[in-house]
């Protein structure tokens, strides 16, 4: 089993859709959530990172961590062609971990907002 | 441009021959880490540096691979001898040098090494 798992989709929806990513994961040392946009044959972009369970706003993304089922999800609301990319969500222990600092990734989902 | 710079950006080898990937972390970035992307898989952490220093390399291959980060100039990944299996976009990314910030990491825009 995967330390993290995410559906790679694809996902396809009209824009103006709100879109919802998700992940679950294994490792209960994981302490920091973050999500990265990653276009086609481009370096992973750093969206939004969260520390432990909660909720995190920024624009049209809303990123949520759920640590008792080991959940984490990001909303992308308004949903233009512009989002369009592969999403990738990635986990880090604690300060002074074993794994801080050593990001694992889902495999990504594919997204397409079609106009 | 102050973000996280890698070169090449495309890199062909024969299989034998060695491939070595440059990162220059972001202005006041002293953290580096290298990832590997292998077609259809996600993002595996391969080393983490700072400077003149390896803190992690869990990641990397037993053989063949290594990575420096110098006191002055890029970090280097190197790859000796490569084969086909090592084909795949390779990325760099750092991150502030507080030690609180190390999960907050910025990617350049990877090297794609091609073995032939």
């Amino acid at each position: 089993q995967k330390e993290v798992e995410q559906d790679p989709g694809p996902l396809s929806v009209p824009e103006g859709a709100i879109v919802s990513l998700n992940c679950t994961y294994s490792n209960s040392a994981f302490q920091y959530f973050m999500w990265y946009r990653q276009y086609s044959r481009k370096g992973p972009e750093l969206l939004m990172y969260t520390y432990s369970s909660g909720n995190k706003e920024d624009g049209r993304f809303t990123a949520q961590v759920d640590k008792s089922s080991k959940y984490i999800s990001l909303f992308i609301r308004d949903s233009q062609p512009s989002d369009s990319a592969t999403y990738l969500c990635a986990m880090s222990g604690a300060l002074g971990g074993t794994s801080y600092g050593k990001l694992t990734f889902g495999q990504g989902t594919i997204l397409t907002v079609h106009p | 441009n102050a973000g996280v710079m890698q070169n090449p950006r495309h890199l062909v080898r024969r299989r034998g021959q060695e491939a070595r990937l440059r990162c220059s972390p972001m202005k006041g970035h002293s953290h580096v880490y290298w990832y590997r992307q292998l077609p259809e898989e996600g993002l595996k952490f391969m080393v983490y540096l700072q400077k003149e220093n390896i803190i992690d390399e869990s990641g990397m291959p037993k053989e063949r691979f290594s990575a420096e980060f110098p006191k002055e100039g890029p970090s280097i990944l190197r790859i000796q001898q490569v084969v086909r299996g090592d084909s795949a976009a390779y990325f760099c990314a750092s991150s502030p040098p507080k030690a609180g910030k190390k999960y907050e990491q910025y990617f350049g825009p990877g090297t794609r090494l091609t073995v032939t």
